[in-house]
């Protein structure tokens, strides 16, 4: 069974700073995805990122960018140059390539960006 | 990307009433739904894995016989909440998956909907 560990129930950052959001992950099987996903109070799901387990370079989508340690089975994602919108919830999530599979996701962290 | 509607967004519904939920998938077909009930500052819960012409798949300590999940079509998966009480009270999204096997960005969410149970 796939499991996902977020460590930090809540971040702060100052605007324009960086931050880093902890995930760690737990699966036997070797070909995986793992995502992040932000929500804001309006409930909606968000994607950010996406990292496979065969990508040999992290990923990266503008501010975001996921810094996958395969060997630590880690996958944190970095938020460059913070703005005040990034307030939200973000989750990590993984599921596996079978069809039918869902996203099992981790309990959170509520990130709030200050001016 | 590919469009999960679901209706209604929010409703509010006595207690001992059943609320039927739907969830779309507007422009690509869907195999797999899923369903994810969220409690506020929490996480989702994956609660069933609904498959197109077959019986849903539920997770351990979900009540199959209170949430009723049909899927019809390869594009519309409705969770039924019978018997509501206020403890159900939540927030339910539905996920789609396509049917090609991709791991990448073939996950897409509806918006969710709000129930709360008085």
């Amino acid at each position: 069974a796939q499991k996902i560990t977020q460590t930090q129930p809540g971040m702060f950052v100052q605007e324009k700073e960086a931050v880093t959001l902890d995930c760690t992950y737990d699966t036997s099987d070797q070909s995986y995805g793992l995502f992040w996903y932000k929500q804001p109070s309006s409930g909606e799901m968000i994607f950010l990122i996406y990292q496979g387990s065969y990508d040999e370079q992290n990923a990266t989508e503008g501010r975001y960018s996921l810094n996958f340690q395969k060997a630590r089975k880690s996958a944190n994602l970095v938020i460059s140059a913070s703005q005040l919108g990034d307030s939200a919830m973000y989750f990590c999530a993984m599921t596996l390539p079978q069809a039918g599979t869902a996203l099992i996701f981790g309990k959170g962290t509520t990130l709030s960006v200050s001016s | 990307g590919a469009v999960v509607s679901q209706h209604p967004s929010w409703v509010i519904c006595k207690s001992g009433t059943s609320v039927k939920i739907e969830c779309r998938s507007l422009d690509f077909q869907a195999t797999t739904m899923f369903w994810y009930r969220q409690f506020p500052k929490q996480s989702l819960m994956l609660m069933a894995t609904s498959n197109e012409g077959s019986k849903a798949t539920y997770e351990q300590g979900v009540e199959k016989d209170k949430f009723l999940i049909n899927h019809a079509s390869l594009t519309l998966s409705t969770l039924t909440v019978t018997s509501a009480h206020p403890e159900d009270s939540s927030f339910y999204i539905c996920s789609a998956r396509g049917s090609s096997g991709r791991v990448r960005g073939e996950q897409y969410f509806g918006p969710g909907t709000r129930l709360t149970v008085t």
